[in-house]
């Protein structure tokens, strides 16, 4: 079984420019989740989807976060404009359905640097 | 905000050695969930613990769930190099059908050989 797949691994970019990253879950996954993991930190919930609703965005900075799940499969999240503190990884994660006990498979995370 | 706290922090330890880190909150969970995560890798789910007192064991590894469920624990024993990574905690405190994780900030683990 495929795991999460999350792209590009890696990005560089200046504060205010923008930036997207992509995540395709596991086959047959209904909840999908983008964590942020800033270094020396554990995951904090940016934004959780039920199939293509949002279920979860309490922490979301909606000032220059935003996520779509089109489709109900992949997911992309975009940052406009991005500050230094955005420096951090990115985890995708899915799980079959929402509810307990949560059991989530995560991708391997796209690291965002911004100068 | 419900917060999860890990410790210690940090631990070096030698191969063969035995080692516990701790997991604790002041709210009780509804399950919780280890994970360990190696640089550059996304978090690997090593067991979920649901009952108060639960134990279970993955090989080497011996997690246990307080009897309030309110903490957690995991045992290594004769540690290995390949044990090396980060280990988080992470709570689903029950807040109805929409219940979530909540991380903690990690134990960083190395094993010398």
């Amino acid at each position: 079984e495929a795991g999460v797949a999350q792209s590009p691994r890696y990005k560089i970019i200046e504060k205010r420019q923008s930036v997207a990253f992509w995540c395709n879950p596991i086959s047959g996954h209904a909840t999908l989740y983008w964590y942020q993991q800033i270094l020396g930190q554990g995951p904090k919930l940016l934004i959780q989807f039920q199939n293509n609703g949002v279920v979860d965005d309490s922490q979301l900075p909606k000032d220059r976060f935003s996520a779509e799940r089109l489709k109900g499969v992949d997911s992309t999240l975009k940052i406009q404009p991005a500050k230094l503190e955005d420096s951090a990884v990115y985890l995708c994660a899915s799980s079959l359905e929402a509810g307990e006990p949560l059991e989530q498979y995560f991708g391997p995370g796209t690291r965002l640097t911004v100068t | 905000t419900q917060l999860l706290e890990q410790s210690p922090q940090f631990l070096s330890i030698q191969e063969g050695e035995n080692l516990t880190v701790y997991c604790n909150s002041s709210s009780v969970f509804s399950s919780l969930q280890w994970y360990r995560q190696e640089p550059g890798e996304g978090p690997v789910l090593l067991v979920t613990v649901v009952t108060g007192g639960e134990v279970k064991k993955l090989k080497r590894l011996t997690f246990q769930f307080g009897d309030a469920r309110k903490d957690s624990s995991l045992h290594i024993t004769a540690a290995q190099p390949g044990d090396t990574g980060l280990y988080l905690c992470a709570g689903a405190f029950n807040t109805g059908a929409n219940s979530k994780l909540t991380f903690g900030k990690g134990i960083t683990l190395s094993v010398r050989p």
